[in-house]
Parts: structure tokens; sequence; C-alpha cells
């Protein structure tokens, strides 16, 4: 049973506009988001978090929203740039330590 | 530099055979975790510890076994009885310390396991 899903295998934007990702969780007992980025055979690299707390978190570039009663985040990439291809994925994770992610999102950042 | 260190890259395993993928951390972190990733699909958990000497299965355990003897390492071993072991393991660590950071895994390179 998949607890976080991607629902968008793939998403292709033009260079300067805005990316949107986006994700859904099943398990209300998750209280902490985040998103990854992956390179081909590289390990993920942690992008962006959120709190089960809040409902956005912004860090440059890059803004995660949480809406906990739709059990929805997303995350904006403004503006998108060539470099920001790559796979995302997000994860949940609950009190345990134990993580779920997504399937991922394949970005391209055409020129 | 701190992070954390898979070995081997690539491998590759004989039918019956069981193989050991090794994992090192040197960020001085409690837990750690492996997951296997196929083509087109997100990370799954094999097992992950929370601290020395204890792990847990995740949700793909069967086939697969691991050890916790110290903080640093955490090997996973592929056994014989993981009939479709070909993918890539990814190995991670976090804090357990309380507040955000603990939420936070780095991940390793990856190893890509093979069937001959």
């Amino acid at each position: 049973d998949q607890q976080v899903k991607q629902n968008s295998p793939s998403l292709s934007v033009q260079e300067g506009r805005i990316s949107i990702l986006n994700c859904d969780y099943t398990n209300s007992m998750f209280d902490y988001f985040l998103w990854y980025k992956k390179y081909p055979a590289e390990g993920p690299t942690f992008l962006i978090s959120i709190s089960s707390i809040k409902d956005k978190n912004e860090d440059g570039r890059f803004t995660v929203f949480l809406n906990k009663s739709a059990k929805h985040l997303s995350l904006h990439i403004v503006p998108s740039q060539p470099g920001d291809s790559a796979v995302y994925f997000c994860a949940a994770s609950g009190r345990r330590g134990d993580m779920r992610f997504g399937a991922g999102t394949r970005l391209t950042v055409k020129p | 530099d701190g992070g954390i260190t898979q070995s081997p890259k690539y491998l590759f395993r004989k039918e019956g055979q069981n193989v050991t993928l090794s994992c090192e951390q040197n960020l001085n972190h409690d837990a750690m975790y492996w997951y296997r990733q196929d083509p087109g699909q997100g990370l799954r958990l094999i097992y992950y510890s929370q601290i020395v000497n204890d792990f847990q299965k995740g949700d793909i355990a069967e086939g697969y076994s691991v050890s916790r003897e110290k903080k640093e390492s955490f090997p996973l071993t592929v056994t014989s009885a993981q009939k479709n072991p070909t993918a890539f393991y990814l190995c991670a660590s976090s804090t357990t310390l309380t507040g955000p950071a603990k939420n936070i895994q780095y991940f390793g390179a990856g190893t890509r396991l093979s069937v001959l």
C-alpha cells in the first residue's frame, strides 16, 4: 500500500517559469514532510522540508506548501532553471523515524 | 569531510549466493536505513536501525538481513532467498536528537546490484 503518492511521473517547464510538483499522502500519522532531489546513479539530496504544524516553508527559489486537510503537499520552484532538472521525491516521516517515499517526478527545465 | 560511503558501486550476484553491501558513515548519526529503488519507482524501506544492536524491518525485508554492531556501520546482506535482487540500493543515516534535523536523512551514492 503506497502511503505517499506522486501521480505525475514527469513535468516539463520553460526556464524562468514556475515548476509545481505535487504529492499526496494517506497516513495521518506523518508529521514531517520532505522533498529530495536526485540525479541518476546518485543518492537523493535533501532539498526542503515542512513540519505538520506549518502550512508553508520557503527557502530561496523553493517553497513547500502543506494542506493537511487534503493530505497534500506541493513544491514550487520559481524561477525554474535548467540545473533544476532532476527527479524529485516527496517523503513523509512518522514519529518512529521511518520514512516513506513517493515514486518521484522527473522535472525537465528547458532553456 | 563527513558523509556516507557505500561500497561497492557495482555488484554482481550469482544464483544462490549471498552478497553483502557495505554502508559506513562518519556523521555520528544514530539512525541508519536501507532502501531499494527499482526503475521508475520510489525508494522502498528494507530495514532501519535507530541504535546500535537494534534494527527493525521495513516494508520489504524478506530476503534481506542486516546487523548493527557499530554506530558507523550498517551492512546489508542480500540472501539467496531474495528472488529478484536486481536494483539500486541506497543507505541513509540521520540523527535521532530532538528537533527538525532528526527527520532529514542523508544518503550514500548507492550500490547497483545485478544478477549474473
